[in-house]
């Protein structure tokens, strides 16, 4: 199946910095989300984004299909972005689940 | 505002129990899914359903099963618990492909069985 790469795994960070979270897929993709898990587990959808450039306030996301990687930009960062951050992929026609990688642990300091 | 919504964000039962857990999704999506969160092993995809009564395995279906009856409500059942089972139970759904088929997730169970 896809294998889905996430770097760094762990990420600590003063409050007002930015940072590049990266995701790395092994085949084609037709659905890439990102996800913020908050401290109460609920998978929080940032951006469904199987290609292209968004951007939502200090969040942003490009994926370059073609090459296989996804990257999550945020900026100004705030105690509250703190937390697990997810990519997830889905390569085939069916209904068949996101893979997901294994995350991005990000600490915002004060 | 969309939701998908889980009966019970904790839970304790007993081993050898029957447990059920409800998600109910108000978004009219096709596809529904159960996944479990383990420290160390992710997310990873139990059961899912592309329609009403219909079941396809996940990548861990041993020890549970499934029931769809009405398009919003997708269960999962334990049908022994053990203590295995132990986890964070994530449900989500999706509309067919042709349509916006973003993932939206519930809030979670926290299952602890003892």
């Amino acid at each position: 199946g896809i294998q889905v790469e996430q770097s760094p795994p762990d990420l600590i960070l003063q409050e007002g910095a930015n940072s590049t979270l990266r995701c790395n897929f092994s085949d084609s993709v037709n659905n890439l989300q990102w996800f913020h898990q908050n401290p109460w587990g609920q998978l929080i959808n940032l951006f469904y984004i199987p290609s292209g450039t968004k951007q939502n306030g200090r969040l942003s996301a490009t994926t370059v299909a073609t090459e296989r990687y996804s990257l999550l930009y945020i900026s100004s960062s705030q105690t509250t972005d703190s937390g697990v951050y997810f990519c997830a992929v889905r390569s085939g026609g069916g209904a068949d689940g996101l893979t997901f990688g294994k995350g991005t642990h990000l600490i915002i300091q004060p | 505002d969309v939701k998908v919504t889980q009966s019970s964000r904790y839970l304790v039962k007993r081993t050898g129990e029957k447990v059920f857990l409800e998600c109910v999704q108000d978004m009219d999506h096709e596809n529904m899914f159960w996944y479990r969160q383990d420290p160390g092993l992710g997310l990873r995809l139990i059961y899912f359903s592309y329609d009403v009564k219909m079941k396809e395995k996940g990548d861990i279906p041993e020890g549970y099963s499934v029931s769809r009856e009405k398009k919003e409500r997708f269960s999962l059942i334990l049908e022994s618990a053990s203590t295995n089972q132990t986890s964070m139970y994530l449900c989500a759904s999706s509309a067919r492909l042709g349509r916006y088929h973003g993932y939206t997730f519930g809030s979670g169970t926290r299952l602890t069985v003892v």
